[in-house]
């Protein structure tokens, strides 16, 4: 347990279902990410934070996506009208960044595994 | 962020040394080398880094060339726990540090 924890770990929904994913970082960790990865596959860098501000989306993020971390904690990511192409697993991880800090790690969640029927 | 090479896969028996290679030909001067591991159906989890001396920790070693173009990561004694997906990625850490870009990663089987 790397303390990074994902809601729900498992969600099967019908195409054109909206879905929602929430994550809940490290306490005291200042940035927050989120990415996907398909079967085979290593991660795909979706979107990051720092406190609330999302500071850079992947061209992957297309307009169905949307994040939020309104207080600067936990996040969610929605996906609006799913597709089958977005059955993959959704990682969040979190690491704390600041002045003087020049290297923090990641710490990932378990992620979520999106089926969509 | 700089292109690598990793071999699809390796296989390792348990209490021997695992040496994944990384081929990071293109890494730019301040682009560090980070490695990530994915057991199956966890999280990625960070492993080592470095920048273009030696570095060790408690879970493996990093060997980067004088030229920094490869790098190789040590697991001086492999369990079956070590069976994972190894994931070689430059990055130019810092503060800006941000999206980490994993590539296909080598698949090792530590085996009894």
């Amino acid at each position: 347990d790397t303390g990074v924890s994902q809601d729900p770990r498992h969600k099967i929904t019908k195409r054109g279902q909206n879905v929602t994913f929430r994550c809940d970082p490290i306490s005291e960790h200042n940035r927050l990410y989120w990415y996907r990865q398909t079967l085979g596959q290593g991660p795909e860098f979706l979107t990051y934070f720092q406190n609330e501000a999302q500071l850079e989306k992947s061209r992957l993020l297309s307009d169905r996506f949307s994040a939020e971390r309104p207080k600067g904690s936990f996040s969610t990511l929605e996906i609006q009208r799913t597709e089958q192409g977005d059955s993959a697993m959704y990682l969040c991880a979190s690491s704390l960044v600041g002045i003087g800090k020049s290297f923090r790690e990641q710490y990932f969640g378990p992620g979520t595994r999106l089926t969509v029927t | 962020d700089a292109k690598t090479t990793q071999p699809p896969s390796m296989d390792c028996a348990e209490g021997r040394a695992a040496n994944l290679p990384c081929n990071h030909s293109t890494i730019s001067g301040n682009e560090y080398v980070y490695w990530y591991r994915q057991i199956h159906s966890q999280g990625p989890q960070y492993i080592i880094h470095g920048l273009k001396n030696n570095e060790t920790n408690e879970m493996a070693s990093l060997i980067i060339t004088e030229d920094r173009k490869s790098s190789t990561l040590i697991l001086p004694h492999a369990t079956l726990r070590d069976t994972a997906v190894y994931y070689c990625i430059p990055n130019a850490g810092g503060t800006s540090y941000g999206k980490l870009t994993f590539g296909q990663g080598t698949i090792l089987t530590v085996h009894p």
